[in-house]
């Protein structure tokens, strides 16, 4: 059973064009998190939701738009997709407090 | 705002000896910190989590410590060998304590066990 899942895999698209992944977790985790992995391999978080609330909301253009419509699901959608958005998008569940992060396979977002 | 720098770009050893990895930080005290392991293509894969009162943990063939005075972890894989080939990315805690579980990620080290 894939305990964090994320669709698509690989997303192909044109500058200004709108787009959303989909993330998916059957561990019963309450939090839930978006991080994009740039092309030097940097890691880092964008949006972070616990039991559907947002609570880190990093500098992130208003163009991304995470949406949580329940505990097991947090989508992110992007408006006026441009250049710099090429990355790989991961999304992560953890239980509330120290704890470890359980990471989706990714998603390879082109922006051509 | 915290730094957090890990050590080595990239790490080439030989079979069967120990790979150290080196994690640094900067202006700010983390509650705990995490190693993960990433392959590529792949997302990152938790290893083992260390708090500020533990000075180390272990699993397996595993090890971290935690300087929270030099400000500094190290990463040990022992008898290494080449399947632990992969990037291995620290992680900092890095939300106040608040427990909504930030972490903010070094650039990662890419270990290479050779045969």
């Amino acid at each position: 059973d894939t305990a964090v899942s994320q669709t698509p895999k690989y997303l192909v698209t044109q500058m200004g064009n709108d787009k959303s992944i989909k993330c998916e977790q059957n561990l019963g985790h309450d939090t839930m998190y978006w991080y994009k992995q740039d092309s030097k391999k940097f890691l880092k978080i964008m949006f972070s939701y616990n039991n559907k609330e947002l609570i880190i909301n990093e500098t992130v253009p208003n163009r991304f738009s995470p949406k949580s419509p329940d505990k097991a699901h947090l989508n992110l959608h992007i408006n006026s997709l441009e250049l710099g958005d090429s990355a790989v998008y991961f999304c992560a569940s953890s239980q509330v407090g120290p704890a470890q992060q359980f990471f989706g396979p990714g998603t390879r977002l082109t922006v051509l | 705002s915290q730094k957090i720098e890990q050590n080595s770009e990239a790490l080439n050893i030989q079979e069967g000896k120990t790979a150290t990895l080196t994690c640094n930080y900067t202006n700010y005290s983390p509650a705990y910190l995490q190693w993960y392991r990433q392959d590529p293509g792949r997302g990152p894969v938790f290893l083992l989590l260390i708090r500020e009162n533990e000075k180390e943990k272990r699993k397996e063939r595993l090890k971290v410590t935690f300087d929270t005075t030099l400000k500094q972890s190290l990463f040990h894989i022992t008898a290494s060998q080449p399947a632990d080939s992969a990037t291995y990315l620290c992680a900092l805690e890095s939300d106040g304590g608040t427990s909504y579980g930030k972490l903010t990620f070094g650039q990662g080290t890419i270990l290479t066990v050779h045969p």
